[in-house]
C-alpha cells in the first residue's frame, strides 16, 4: 500500500485566498483525521471522519475551516479566507478501527506545509 | 492539567546510553498507548504500541505501561545519533479520541 497520500506538499498563498488541502487515506481504513502542527501548539486534532461521516469537529478553529469526505478514498480540508496565523503543517492520518484497541494506530501522511503571507 | 503530558526536553544522551522518555495521562479509561517518532520536517511515525500493563519490547525499544499510575514510558537502549528526533506520546481515550502529547526532543551525541 502507498500509505496516506497528501497534496500539495507545500502551499504558499496570500492572505484572503482560498486554500484546499487533499488527502487519500490507506485503503480499507474507516477513520480519517486532519491535524495541524505548529511549534507553539503542537499536534492538534481538527476533525475526524468515520465511514465518510464527520464525527468530531470540535477542533476546527473557526468557520473559515471546513472539511469534507465525499467518498472512502478522498478528503479535503478547506480554509477560506486564509490568514497568516493559519500557517502550519497540516497532516492527514487514517486508522483501521477506533473501537478495537489493536486497530486504532494512526498512520500519517507526509503533510502539507502551508504558508500564508 | 493537560490530557497527555510529556517533558519537552531536550533530552541529551551520549551514544550507546539508554534514553528514557516519560508520559502521563489523565483519562483513567484510556485503552491504547502509542509512541511516535518525528524527525524534523517529517510526519509522525508509529514505533511502539502498548495495551496492557507491563513491558513490551521491540528491538532496542521498550514501552512500559502502568495504568494505576497513569504512566507510560519509552526506553531506547544503545541510543544512536539516528534516534535523535521528537518522540510523541499518544493516548487513545475512552472517548474514542487519540490525544497527543507535545513531544520530547531527544538528542543523541556521537
Amino acid at each position: 500500500d502507498a500509505g496516506v497520500i497528501q497534496s500539495p506538499r507545500h502551499e504558499v498563498t496570500e492572505m484572503g485566498q482560498e486554500v484546499t488541502l487533499r488527502c487519500k487515506p490507506i485503503s480499507g481504513h474507516d477513520y480519517l483525521f486532519w491535524y495541524r502542527q505548529t511549534m507553539m501548539r503542537g499536534l492538534e486534532l481538527l476533525i475526524y471522519f468515520n465511514n465518510n461521516v464527520p464525527i468530531d469537529d470540535s477542533g476546527m478553529p473557526e468557520d473559515r475551516f471546513s472539511a469534507k469526505m465525499p467518498n472512502a478514498s478522498f478528503s479535503t480540508l478547506k480554509i477560506q479566507p486564509s490568514e497568516p496565523r493559519d500557517s502550519a503543517v497540516y497532516f492527514c492520518a487514517s486508522s483501521l478501527d477506533l473501537r478495537l484497541a489493536t486497530y486504532n494506530e494512526q498512520f500519517f501522511g507526509p503533510g502539507t506545509r502551508l504558508t500564508v503571507l | 492539567q493537560k490530557e497527555v503530558e510529556q517533558n519537552s526536553g531536550p533530552l541529551s544522551v551520549p551514544e550507546g546510553a539508554i534514553a528514557s522518555l516519560n508520559c502521563t495521562y489523565s483519562d483513567r479509561v484510556s485503552q491504547s498507548f502509542f509512541w511516535y517518532r518525528q524527525y524534523s520536517g517529517k510526519s509522525p511515525e508509529l514505533i511502539m504500541s502498548i495495551y496492557s500493563n507491563g513491558d513490551k519490547e521491540d528491538g532496542r525499544f521498550t514501552a512500559q505501561l502502568n495504568k494505576a499510575s497513569q504512566y507510560v514510558s519509552l526506553l531506547i537502549r544503545d541510543s544512536q545519533p539516528s534516534d535523535s528526533a521528537t518522540y510523541l506520546c499518544a493516548v487513545h481515550t475512552g472517548g474514542f479520541k487519540t490525544i497527543f502529547g507535545a513531544g520530547t526532543r531527544l538528542f543523541v551525541k556521537a
